[in-house]
């Protein structure tokens, strides 16, 4: 995790409001994801970037965006949170779009009440 | 739809036993199969990996089995030990990772 940073590491807002979580590499990694992590579904994909300005859409993207303006940086917006949107988010990266295996960050949990 | 199916959702061990978490996949394109092991307030941690190319991975108690025409990976934990006591997620990937929902691993001393 050393490598990883995200901050806040907690957060509770208001239903209504955006909301910005910050995923910082130190490890030089081209390729960074962002998860959701809820009881019952594991980890679900929501965006990810092979390289500066170079996002995609994951598997649950909606209410979702992404920026990623620097190779270090890869921010997750909530444009409009809801309560649905109360989940543990975790940045996660890769040397190598095979996938030979990702490092994750500790973790944003973010409360939407 | 998950496309990774994990079992069971939990699993309690004597210490010294052996642990098996199974899961199943949908999507033969997929070609790394990673286990991940988790523990609480920390983000997930990369235990071992395999290949469809091999049956079997082993890394000290740790030790994955393949089978690539049921579509089916399984984890197995020997010598179970109460600091293995966390929760493991099974993936499988392609040009993106999908996780399974989880097995959380209690050991008893």
């Amino acid at each position: 995790d050393a490598g990883i940073t995200q901050s806040p590491r907690h957060k509770v807002t208001e239903t209504g409001t955006p909301v910005t979580l910050r995923c910082h590499q130190t490890e030089n990694h081209r390729y960074m994801y962002w998860y959701r992590q809820d009881p019952g579904h594991g980890l679900r994909l929501i965006h990810y970037s092979y390289g500066v300005k170079d996002t995609d859409k994951g598997e649950v993207s909606d209410g979702y965006s992404v920026s990623r303006s620097k190779t270090e940086d890869f921010l997750l917006t909530l444009e409009s949170a809801t309560s649905s949107q109360t989940s543990v988010y975790f940045c996660a990266t890769s040397n190598s779009k095979q996938n030979y295996g990702y490092t994750f960050g500790s973790g944003t949990r973010l409360t939407v009440v | 739809q998950q496309q990774v199916k994990q079992s069971p959702q939990s699993l309690i061990v004597q210490k010294g036993g052996i642990s098996i978490i199974n899961c199943a996949y949908e999507n033969t394109a997929f070609d790394y199969f990673p286990w991940y092991q988790q523990f609480p307030g920390k983000g997930p941690a990369l235990l071992i990996a395999i290949r469809p190319d091999v049956s079997e991975k082993k890394e000290g108690r740790f030790t994955i089995s393949f089978n690539k025409s049921a579509k089916q990976f399984s984890l197995h934990i020997m010598d179970s030990q109460p600091g293995d006591s966390a929760t493991y997620f099974c993936a499988a990937s392609f040009n993106d990772m999908r996780f399974g929902a989880g097995t959380r691993l209690t050991v008893k001393p």
